[in-house]
C-alpha cells in the first residue's frame, strides 16, 4: 500500500527567509510522479511543483524547489524568499495506480512579517 | 486552460434530503474525475474514482448507495449525497485528469463545495 507522511503539522517562517517542508513516502512502483500542492484559505488546491521519479534532477519552479531522494523515498519542498502569500496548507501527494492522489496530512505554513 | 468548476460552492440542507454537486471540466475532456472529502483541518481523502460511461470505483468505507456518482459525459461528473445527515457535513472537492496531457498525471481541482447538513 502507498503511504505519504508529512511529519510537520505546523511551521512558521519569516518573510524573505527559507523554509523546508518534509515528506516521505512509500510505493512499490519504480516510475511515478510526486507532487506538492498548496491549499490557501480559499481552499482551492494549487499545484506547486511536480517531480518525475525517473529524473534525477530536482525540480524547481521559481522560488520553489524540491530535494528528491529516491532511495530514501524522501521528497522535501524548499521555499526560498518566503512571501506572505505563501501562507497555506501544503500537501505532498503520490498518485495511485488509478491516478488518484494519496495525500499526506499536510503542513500548515505561516509566513510572518 | 485546464479549469474545473464545481456547483454549488456552498449548500445547506436539512437532514434526510439529497444534495447534488456538479463537477465540470470547462476547457478539456476528462475521462477520469475524482471525488475527495476534506474534514476541517484534515487532509483530502479519496472517496471515489469516476470514469466516463462506467460505474464509479469507491474507496473502502465509502457507501456507494449514499454517495451516488454519475459521469455521463467527458466534461461532467455529479456526486449526489442521498439522505444526508449531519455527519456528511464536509468539504467536497473534485478533480479531473486531462488525458491529452499524456503522462504528466497532473490533476486539476475544482474550488470545492461546502456541505452543511442541519
Amino acid at each position: 500500500a502507498q503511504t505519504v507522511t508529512q511529519s510537520q503539522p505546523e511551521m512558521s517562517v519569516q518573510e524573505a527567509e527559507t523554509v523546508t517542508l518534509s515528506c516521505t513516502y512509500d510505493t512499490s512502483e519504480n516510475n511515478y510522479y510526486l507532487f506538492w500542492y498548496k491549499q490557501p484559505p480559499s481552499r482551492q488546491m494549487i499545484l506547486v511543483i511536480r517531480q518525475e521519479a525517473y529524473k534525477q534532477q530536482n525540480a524547481t519552479e521559481n522560488r520553489f524547489s524540491v530535494n528528491f531522494q529516491k532511495a530514501a523515498k524522501s521528497f522535501s519542498l524548499k521555499i526560498s524568499d518566503s512571501q506572505l502569500g505563501d501562507t497555506a496548507m501544503y500537501f505532498c501527494a503520490l498518485p495511485n495506480s488509478g491516478y488518484a492522489l494519496n495525500f499526506g496530512k499536510g503542513t500548515s505554513l505561516l509566513v510572518t512579517p | 486552460g485546464a479549469v474545473v468548476s464545481q456547483h454549488p460552492s456552498r449548500v445547506i440542507c436539512k437532514s434526510g434530503t439529497s444534495v447534488k454537486i456538479e463537477c465540470r471540466s470547462l476547457d478539456f475532456q476528462a475521462t477520469t474525475m475524482f471525488w475527495y472529502r476534506q474534514f476541517p483541518k484534515q487532509s483530502l481523502m479519496l472517496m471515489a474514482t469516476s470514469n466516463e460511461g462506467s460505474k464509479a470505483t469507491y474507496e473502502q468505507g465509502v457507501e456507494k448507495d449514499k454517495f451516488l456518482i454519475n459521469h455521463a459525459s467527458l466534461t461532467l461528473s455529479t456526486l449526489t449525497v442521498t439522505s444526508a445527515h449531519p455527519e456528511d457535513s464536509s468539504f467536497y472537492i473534485c478533480s479531473a485528469r486531462d488525458h491529452s496531457r499524456g503522462i504528466h498525471n497532473e490533476q486539476f481541482f475544482g474550488p470545492g463545495t461546502r456541505l452543511t447538513v442541519l
